[in-house]
């Protein structure tokens, strides 16, 4: 069974650092990896898709990487803001006999909190 | 607006008192899902919903039911609420399985 692991589950950071965000995944079969944003209060938000041919995916001030030979993606989010303070979820969907069974299994988050 | 709303955003009822949280997507996404968020135990799949009258149990299933008559709803509904089903509970959907999903905002239950 894919199990979906983030660490660390919370990190504060002063302003303006570049910080990285962990996820690993037992099933290297994924069909793809993504990464939400949660606000308190609020759903998910979806901010990057890396598809399991990719490396990398690219939107502004975040890059994910996925090398699912060592079950691993990551989260790069470079200068950080106050803003980006949030909880940062991974998912994966099971991939099963050749196409995906319809299951999204979610890390538990990591809580970030961006200090001015 | 592409939407995902749910219905209640909040609410406390009794124990086993049937209820219903409403979801409705106006994006013609195939794909819809239920989830539960608990502190400690993140968030968990309670069943899906590939396509119209297509639905399967997620991880966490026991007590809940689903249908999908329509593509842009997909209720889910408590026959019986106890209060281990206390939780916040989120609508989801994509445009078919695997791509990003759209959230609704939650739904809040308290079963006392």
């Amino acid at each position: 069974k894919q199990e979906v692991t983030q660490i660390p589950a919370a990190l504060s950071v002063p302003e303006g650092e570049n910080l990285v965000l962990n996820c690993s995944f037992t099933d290297s079969a994924i069909y793809n990896l993504q990464w939400f944003r949660q606000d308190p209060g609020k759903g998910l938000t979806s901010l990057l898709l890396i598809q399991s041919s990719q490396r990398e995916q690219t939107s502004g001030r975040l890059n994910a990487s996925l090398d699912k030979s060592s079950g691993r993606s990551t989260l790069y989010i470079a200068a950080s803001q106050p803003g980006d303070s949030a909880t940062y979820l991974c998912a994966s969907p099971i991939w099963r006999y050749g196409g995906s069974q319809g299951n999204l299994i979610f890390g538990k988050g990591t809580k970030l909190s961006v200090k001015p | 607006e592409a939407q995902v709303t749910q219905n209640p955003r909040y609410l406390i009822t009794v124990t086993g008192k049937k209820l219903t949280v409403t979801c409705s997507q106006n994006m013609n996404h195939e794909y819809m899902s239920w989830y539960r968020q608990d502190p400690g135990l993140g968030l968990r799949q309670i069943y899906y919903s590939m396509n119209v009258e297509v639905t399967d149990k997620g991880d966490v299933p026991e007590g809940y039911k689903v249908s999908r008559k329509e593509k842009r709803n997909f209720p889910l509904i408590l026959e019986s609420p106890s209060p281990n089903q206390t939780s916040l509970y989120f609508c989801a959907s994509s445009l078919w399985f695997g791509q990003p999903q759209h959230f609704g905002d939650g739904t809040r239950l308290s079963i006392l």
